[in-house]
């Protein structure tokens, strides 16, 4: 069974402190590790899509990478706009429509 | 409208109620799904449809029960509905579906409550 474990739970960064998130996964057979962010009351809104140990994505202050057993979310002198929670998914095993998700981290970043 | 809309965005209903919900996707997808996300839980997929055909089925309980007339509307209808329901609904689409690596575009949600 694929499981997915963020940690951490919540985060509280203050204005341009830097930190990461991290997304370990266990499953049969990575196709994709995906990144959303999602803030309250709303969906999920894509970011990355990873598909193979070593990749690493970017876009403004976030910078996503990926390992064979984990995938870490950057983020660079974050604004209070990345406030969000931080949800990480992955995909596995041939013809699936299956995401599993983890929980997410939940981001707070103060002025 | 562009990406995937939902509505109502919010939706009280008792337990002997019946209702439905929607979802229309603007991105010329062929796959839609439907998500259930509760507090402090993982979202957890219900239900997909792949070019209009049901495809999968997560051990969904009968009162809800999807329909997808055509590729671009999803429906999720609702009845006799119990209070451990209440939740954020979403409703996603995706290119193909028979894909695994593809990535699933997601609707606002509808947040449900049920009394």
């Amino acid at each position: 069974e694929d499981q997915v474990t963020q940690s951490p739970e919540a985060l509280r960064l203050q204005e341009g402190e830097s930190s990461s998130l991290n997304c370990s996964y266990t499953v049969s057979g990575l196709r994709g590790l995906f990144w959303y962010r999602q803030d309250p009351g709303k969906g999920p809104e894509f970011l990355f899509t990873l598909y193979s140990a070593g990749e690493e994505k970017e876009k403004e202050r976030l910078k996503a990478t990926l390992t064979k057993k984990e995938s870490f979310l950057h983020i660079t002198a974050p604004k209070p706009e990345d406030s969000a929670t931080y949800l990480c998914a992955v995909h596995s095993g041939a013809g699936s429509y299956q995401l599993t998700f983890g929980k997410g981290t939940k981001l707070s970043v103060i002025p | 409208e562009t990406g995937v809309t939902q509505t109502p965005r919010h939706l009280v209903m008792g337990m002997t109620n019946k209702k439905s919900l929607k979802c229309e996707q603007h991105l010329g997808h062929n796959a839609m799904y439907w998500y259930k996300q509760s507090a402090k839980k993982p979202l957890e997929l219900m239900f997909v449809y792949s070019l209009e055909e049901r495809v999968e089925n997560n051990s969904v309980p009968s009162r809800f029960s999807p329909e997808c007339p055509n590729s671009s509307h999803l429906f999720l209808h609702l009845h006799t509905l119990q209070p451990e329901d209440s939740a954020l609904y979403l409703c996603a689409s995706s290119q193909d579906g028979s894909l695994a690596r593809e990535t699933q575009y997601f609707g606002p949600g509808t947040r449900l409550l049920v009394l």
